[in-house]
């Protein structure tokens, strides 16, 4: 069963710096990651997603990596902002087609 | 973009009262949706998968008879809370999985909706 791990829970940091957000997954056979962001109280919106065969993705001031092979994928952001403050959630797609998803790491980013 | 809706987007009931959610793939056609649950401050959490014509399939510990799942067509699912309770109050989110043109296992997407905000009094 896949078991998706995000470090850390919980993130502060000045705006303008640039941070990495942290997700592990047990299983390797996976079909393809995503990114998500949740805003308090709202839904999902899809920041990236990452094939099997892919080692990353970028869009703006995202860049997403997966390796396979240790498990991992990191979110980076660059030069944060406050409107970037909102939990983001990784979420793992193997045989089964659902999504596992991660505990989230919620981020705060100072003005 | 595939969009896809979910009505109502916040419902407040009363204890022992049914609350049906319906999800909509608007633009595509979805053989398969999925719904999520989630609590405060907590992460998405698979209930049942949705096959169009077909029995939904539950997760363990999840009441197939207290939430009924009807996938009737292509562009449709719907959730049913019956006898609703207050631990029933949550989040649910529903998703769609699409397959790109090109195809193939590793290009399948899933889409969420918006999400429905259940309180059960």
């Amino acid at each position: 069963k896949q078991e998706v791990t995000q470090i850390p829970a919980a993130l502060s940091v000045p705006e303008g710096e640039n941070l990495v957000l942290n997700c592990s997954f047990t299983d390797s056979a996976i079909y393809n990651l995503q990114w998500f962001r949740q805003d308090p109280g709202k839904g999902l919106t899809s920041l990236l997603l990452i094939q099997s065969s892919q080692r990353e993705q970028t869009s703006g001031r995202l860049n997403a990596s997966l390796d396979k092979s240790s498990g991992r994928s990191t979110l980076y952001i660059a030069a944060s902002q406050p409107g970037d403050s909102a939990t983001y959630l990784c979420a793992g797609n193997t045989g089964r087609r659902a999504l596992t998803f991660g505990s989230g790491t919620r981020l705060q980013v100072q003005p | 973009g595939a969009v896809v809706s979910q009505h109502p987007s916040r419902v407040i009931c009363k204890s022992g009262t049914s609350v049906k959610i319906e999800c909509r793939s608007l633009d595509f056609q979805a053989t398969t949706m999925f719904w999520y649950r989630q609590f405060p401050k907590q992460s998405l959490m698979l209930m049942a998968t949705s096959n169009e014509g077909s029995k939904a399939t539950y997760e363990q510990g999840v009441e197939k008879d207290k939430f009924l799942i009807n996938h009737a067509s292509l562009t449709l699912s719907t959730l049913t809370v019956t006898s609703a309770h207050p631990e029933d109050s949550s989040f649910y989110i529903c998703s769609a999985r699409a397959r790109n043109l090109r195809g193939g296992i590793g290009s399948d997407t899933q889409y969420f909706g918006p999400g429905t905000r259940l309180t059960v009094l």
